[in-house]
C-alpha cells in the first residue's frame, strides 16, 4: 500500500532551534507539496516542487524556512530559528502531475515550539 | 477575502441525516474539484474528485460542481458516526498549477 512518509510524526522544541521535517514521497509521483495547517488558517501552501525542482515557495517565510529535495526519494522542511507562531501540524503530499491531478497526505509533523 | 470559503463549522447531525458541505470560490480558472476527509490526528484523504460541472456519485457519497455559481458541494447521504470528521474542499486550474484548499467544516454524526 503505496503512501507517503513522514518524520517525526510529533516534534516540541524551545524557541530559536532548528527544526527539520522529512518526508518520503510516494515512489513515481513526480510533485512534492509542503502544506502547514492552523485551526485559524486551514491548510496553507508553502512550497512545492516538480521533479525536485522548486516550483514556488511563495508561501514560505524565506529568512527562517527552507525547503529541499535532495532526491527523488526525500523532501526536507527546515526552519531555523523556531518560533512559537510556527506552531502547527506541517503535511507533506506527492502527486503524479498533468491534468487529472491528485495529491496524497502524509500523516503529518505536529510541532510545537515553546 | 480567500480564494476559496468553507463555513468551518461544527455541523452536528443525527445519524441517518442527509448532510451538506459546501464551498464557494472566485477564481474562476479553477476547473478540478475535490473533496478531502480529515480525521483527528491524520492527514487529508481524497474523497471525491470531479472535473467541472456536474454531478459525481460514489456510494453514500455525491459531489455536485456549479462553475456559474462559483460554488461546490457534498452531500452525504445516511451518515454514519464514521463520517464524523472535517471535510475539506480543494480545487486547481489544471496543468502544474497548486491545489488551494478551503479551512474544512467539521461534521459530527450523533448515534
Amino acid at each position: 500500500d503505496a503512501r507517503v512518509t513522514q518524520t517525526p510524526r510529533d516534534k516540541v522544541t524551545e524557541m530559536g532551534q532548528e527544526v527539520t521535517m522529512r518526508c518520503q514521497p510516494i515512489l513515481g509521483h513526480n510533485t512534492v507539496f509542503w502544506y502547514r495547517q492552523t485551526m485559524k488558517q486551514g491548510l496553507e501552501l508553502l512550497a512545492y516542487f516538480r521533479n525536485r525542482a522548486p516550483l514556488d515557495d511563495s508561501g514560505m517565510p524565506k529568512d527562517r524556512f527552507s525547503a529541499e529535495m535532495p532526491d527523488a526519494t526525500l523532501a526536507t522542511l527546515k526552519i531555523q530559528p523556531s518560533e512559537p507562531r510556527d506552531s502547527a501540524v506541517y503535511f507533506c503530499a506527492s502527486g503524479l502531475w498533468g491534468g487529472d491531478t491528485q495529491a496524497f497526505f502524509g500523516q503529518g509533523t505536529r510541532l510545537t515550539v515553546v | 477575502q480567500k480564494e476559496v470559503e468553507q463555513d468551518p463549522g461544527p455541523l452536528s447531525v443525527p445519524e441517518g441525516a442527509i448532510v451538506s458541505l459546501n464551498c464557494t470560490y472566485s477564481n474562476s480558472a479553477f476547473q478540478y474539484f475535490m473533496w478531502y476527509r480529515q480525521y483527528s490526528r491524520k492527514g487529508p484523504e481524497l474523497l471525491m474528485y470531479t472535473y467541472s460541472s456536474g454531478n459525481k456519485e460514489d456510494g453514500r457519497f455525491t459531489a455536485q460542481v456549479d462553475k456559474s455559481s462559483k460554488y461546490i458541494s457534498l452531500f452525504i447521504r445516511d451518515s454514519q458516526p464514521c463520517d464524523s470528521a472535517t471535510f475539506l474542499c480543494a480545487m486547481h486550474s489544471g496543468g502544474y498549477q497548486k491545489v488551494t484548499f478551503g479551512t474544512g467544516t467539521k461534521l459530527q454524526v450523533i448515534p
